[in-house]
């Protein structure tokens, strides 16, 4: 079984300055690793993943996360945050059934940036 | 990237009656693709497992009578929610997957009224 956890329900931070949004997980396989972000009442958006290649993985829009085996975390990271990165970010651990990919989500980091 | 389209956007519905919801992949196929629901500021909680030419699957606690799913082919699945109710009225999201990665449609607004 695998599971995700967010440490944070809400960040606040300032424009300009970094952002870390932190996720833990469970798996008990080697796990693929995701972080979306979800606008309001828009879908959800894939920043990055990680898929057992390089532990730092650069996504869209400055984002970058981190796979430490050791300590079972994928945090996100932004150098200088935007008032355009408010939103809300999930940290998903994904599974393969065999046929697809089953993808298990933490509780969710709403991201709230201030001038 | 992978594109995945979701129709309607919004609906309104009287209660008692049936939406049908439709999550289209259009650049690859998908022979399993998921339906989530989502309330208001929490995360997505996975319906079911739709897979083409088979029965879906369902999570538990989910009503395979009240949300029938069908995916008809390797490119649409639908999914219905029959005779609604305002406790129905949510955000849906459908995902198809590409390899290792979820694509995710931009999801239905459904209220019952």
């Amino acid at each position: 079984a695998q599971s995700v956890t967010q440490l944070d329900s809400h960040v606040s931070v300032s424009e300009g300055t970094p952002v870390l949004l932190r996720c833990n997980y469970s798996s008990s396989y080697s796990p693929s690793l995701f972080w979306y972000v979800q606008h309001p009442n828009k879908g959800l958006q894939l920043l990055l993943k990680y898929t057992s290649a390089a532990t730092l993985v650069k996504g869209i829009n400055g984002f970058e996360a981190e796979f430490k085996k050791s300590e079972t975390s994928f945090h996100l990271t932004k150098p200088s945050a935007h008032m355009s990165d408010a939103a809300e970010y999930f940290c998903v651990v994904s599974v393969n059934t065999g046929t697809a990919s089953k993808l298990t989500f933490g509780t969710g980091t709403r991201l709230q940036v201030t001038l | 990237g992978a594109v995945v389209s979701q129709h309607p956007s919004r609906v309104i519905c009287k209660s008692g009656t049936s939406v049908k919801i439709e999550c289209r992949s259009l650049d690859f196929q998908a022979t399993t693709m998921f339906w989530y629901r989502q309330f208001p500021k929490q995360s997505l909680m996975l319906m079911a497992t739709s897979n083409e030419g088979s029965k879906a699957t369902y999570e538990q606690g989910v009503e395979k009578d009240k949300f029938l799913i069908n995916h008809a082919s390797l490119t649409l699945s639908t999914l219905t929610v029959t005779s609604a109710h305002p406790e129905d009225s949510s955000f849906y999201i459908c995902s198809a997957s590409r390899g290792t990665t979820g694509y995710f449609g931009p999801g239905t607004r459904l209220t019952v009224l």
